[in-house]
């Protein structure tokens, strides 16, 4: 069982454009969601995270929206960059001793 | 210098080999976390240790196993690899102050013949 659904598994954007990817999960006592950005040869690291008290987190051009009755969350990436070409995963976990349970992966591709 | 390193960074074996991928850090942290990497199927859970003295079975156990040397060293073994056991392998750690976050290892790349 897939406890969290991450879609599209592959994403292509154009320069300054808007990327979106977005996660579905299943269990409701997730109360942490991270996202985590891997470039190759590297390990994840972690993007940015929200927990459910709020419905958006921004950092810079990257946001997460977290729309809990859907169980769903989204990051959106502004004015997407070449650089913010690499595999973006999602994530869930409950309470400070809940393992990460990680969605499947997008890669995006930020064409110039 | 790195918080968390891997050795090796590559690795290539032959079916039936034992194998052991070593993780150590630096950061202080007392959860120790081994992943798997594979195109499509995201990050996978091997096993997890809260401390030295607990060691815990992920998602995909089988054919694995793991020892906690000490709180910065956690080592993955594979005691007769297969040819699916192909992959990157990620270490990772958690703790405080850092809570949720995991804080990733640079992954060793392992090849099975």
């Amino acid at each position: 069982q897939q406890q969290v659904k991450q879609s599209p598994q592959s994403l292509i954007v154009q320069k300054g454009g808007i990327s979106i990817i977005n996660c579905a999960y299943e269990n409701t006592a997730f109360d942490y969601f991270p996202w985590y950005q891997q470039f190759p040869g590297k390990g994840p690291a972690l993007l940015i995270a929200i927990r459910p008290d709020v419905s958006e987190k921004k950092e810079g051009r990257f946001t997460i929206s977290f729309n809990k009755s859907a169980k769903q969350f989204s990051l959106h990436i502004m004015d997407s960059q070449p650089g913010d070409s690499a595999t973006y995963f999602c994530a869930a976990s409950t309470g400070s001793q809940g393992n990460l349970i990680f969605g499947k992966g997008t890669k995006l591709s930020v064409k110039p | 210098d790195a918080d968390v390193t891997q050795t090796p960074r590559n690795r290539i074996t032959k079916t039936g080999k034992r194998i052991m991928l070593e993780c150590s850090q630096t950061k202080g942290h007392d959860r120790m976390y081994w992943y798997r990497q594979d195109p499509g199927l995201g990050l996978r859970l091997i096993y997890y240790s809260f401390d030295v003295k607990d060691i815990n079975k992920g998602e995909i156990s089988d054919g694995y196993s793991v020892s906690r040397q000490a709180q910065a060293k956690f080592s993955l073994s594979l005691e007769s690899a297969i040819p699916n056991q192909t992959a990157l392998y990620f270490c990772a750690t958690s703790g405080r102050p850092s809570g949720n976050e995991q804080f990733f290892g640079p992954g060793t790349r392992l090849t099975v013949l």
